[in-house]
């Protein structure tokens, strides 16, 4: 089982410029998020999907969209990146939304807009 | 508002010492409490979580982590540290929605734990 895979590792974008970043997770769970991880302040919820074909926002959405694209695989684009979006970003999955699920996270993308 | 407040930023620690690293909670209702743990250039790992049952839990790598309700605490403990263990360790709470659903996990800051030798 290879977990929660995330690409790219490493980008860099200039203001304005769009990317997508993938997460897939080969462990059959329903649930997916999206994290940004900025010094100090712990990791911030962007998006999660509960189960295929729903998304939601969570704390930090703006300037952010995502895709549940089935099971397996959760992207997070963004559509005109700002400076503000330099971070690390983090995708997790949960067997389900129970509140003892624990969640397992991939590597991260280390992203930095110029 | 709903908070999990982890007072150190970093907590260092002689190698074969106890250690703790603090964390303290505000949620309403009953917590879900979790412990997870960052390696450099790694996603975070599950250590240990917290839903009902033994104030006392046990998680990975000889971790283990004391429920206070009184004092809404979670704090996390080892009883020999690891130069290995160095790492940052971040407390999270799981809370209910309005809409009924337990869809969001609040983190704490993060403690950067340093385990000399």
């Amino acid at each position: 089982n290879a977990g929660v895979t995330q690409t790219p590792k490493f980008q860099v974008l200039k203001t304005g410029q769009s990317m997508t970043l993938q997460c897939a997770q080969d462990m059959n769970h329903n649930s997916m998020y999206w994290y940004r991880q900025d010094p100090g302040m712990g990791l911030r919820l962007i998006y999660y999907s509960a189960s295929e074909g729903t998304t939601d926002k969570g704390e930090v959405p703006n300037g952010y969209n995502v895709s549940r694209l089935n099971k397996r695989e959760f992207s997070l684009r963004l559509e005109s990146a700002a400076p503000s979006q330099t971070s690390v970003y983090f995708c997790a999955s949960s067997e389900g939304q129970g509140p003892g699920r624990e969640q397992y996270f991939g590597p991260g993308t280390r992203l930095t807009v110029t | 508002a709903q908070s999990v407040a982890q007072p150190e930023d970093q907590v260092n620690v002689a190698e074969g010492n106890p250690l703790t690293v603090k964390c303290t909670y505000s949620v309403s209702g009953n917590p879900y409490l979790f412990w997870y743990v960052q390696y450099p250039n790694r996603g975070l790992q599950f250590l240990l979580k917290y839903i009902t049952g033994d104030n006392l839990v046990k998680g990975s790598y000889g971790f283990e982590a004391e429920f206070n309700k009184s004092q809404t605490s979670f704090h996390l403990k080892k009883p020999s540290a690891l130069v290995s263990d160095s790492a940052l360790y971040f407390c999270a709470v799981r809370v209910r929605l309005l809409s009924g659903g337990y869809n969001k996990l609040i983190f704490g800051a993060g403690t950067r734990l340093a385990v000399h030798p």
